[in-house]
């Protein structure tokens, strides 16, 4: 059973914002939000992951609601080789590392 | 974060045959690693936690027997695949948790592994 839904796919220019959006309304308190992306035929690679306030790092920021039912990646500035597979991961605080993965978004960056 | 490397990157193997991919923590001493596999166009699936110093863990519907895992270090889990068939090519994946396993930690990757079986 899918904790998070996202987007089948999304297509974004060369040079602007990629904005992915994640819906997991049955979110528990103590679960975070995991982002990470797979680009073709590599192992996953982690980005960013918060519980309920904003976050920024050198790879993306994570805007997540007030209600934390719904959360968005934003990649400042994308480029050709930010096209991959985005994950998008509720965790569970007694997951012991077990990740779900869902189908994710197939995101293609274009010039 | 934690490098992670897989060995072989890929592999081709006769029906029959048994196949030991390798899993190193490059620079963090692992207690636990992950193994995951994915088909075509399908999302990763979690197959087994591997446990240093122990038995591993193995999710609902994948055989232990088949697929053999030993965490002999705290940098290092092989997974065996045996008696492989054209059923078992896939992408294996290995991860390390940085951790205690909890909800703040992070999980870190390797490359990944080509098996095909002909």
């Amino acid at each position: 059973d899918a904790k998070t839904t996202q987007p089948t796919s999304m297509d974004c220019a060369e040079g602007r914002a990629a904005n992915l959006p994640c819906n997991h309304s049955t979110i528990s308190g103590n679960e975070y939000v995991y982002w990470y992306r797979q680009i073709h035929s590599q192992g996953p690679q982690y980005i960013i992951h918060g519980l309920k306030n904003n976050e920024t790092n050198e790879m993306a920021s994570l805007i997540i609601t007030e209600d934390r039912k719904s959360s968005t990646l934003i990649l400042p500035h994308a480029t050709l080789r930010d096209t991959a597979v985005y994950y998008c991961i509720v965790r569970p605080l007694d997951s012991w590392g077990k990740l779900q993965f869902g189908a994710g978004t197939q995101v293609v960056v274009t010039p | 974060g934690a490098v992670v490397s897989q060995h072989p990157s890929r592999v081709i193997c006769k029906s029959g045959t048994s196949v030991k991919i390798e899993c190193r923590s490059l620079d963090f001493q692992a207690t636990t690693m992950f193994w995951y596999r994915q088909f075509p166009k399908q999302s990763l699936m979690l197959m087994a936690t591997s446990n240093e110093g122990s038995k591993a863990t193995y999710e609902q519907g994948v055989e232990k027997d088949k697929f053999l895992i030993n965490h002999a270090s705290l940098t290092l889990s092989t997974l065996t695949v045996t008696s492989a068939h054209p059923e078992d090519s896939s992408f294996y994946i290995c991860s390390v948790e940085t951790g205690n396993a909890l909800a703040t930690d992070t999980q870190y990757f390797g490359p990944g592994t080509r098996l095909t079986v002909l």
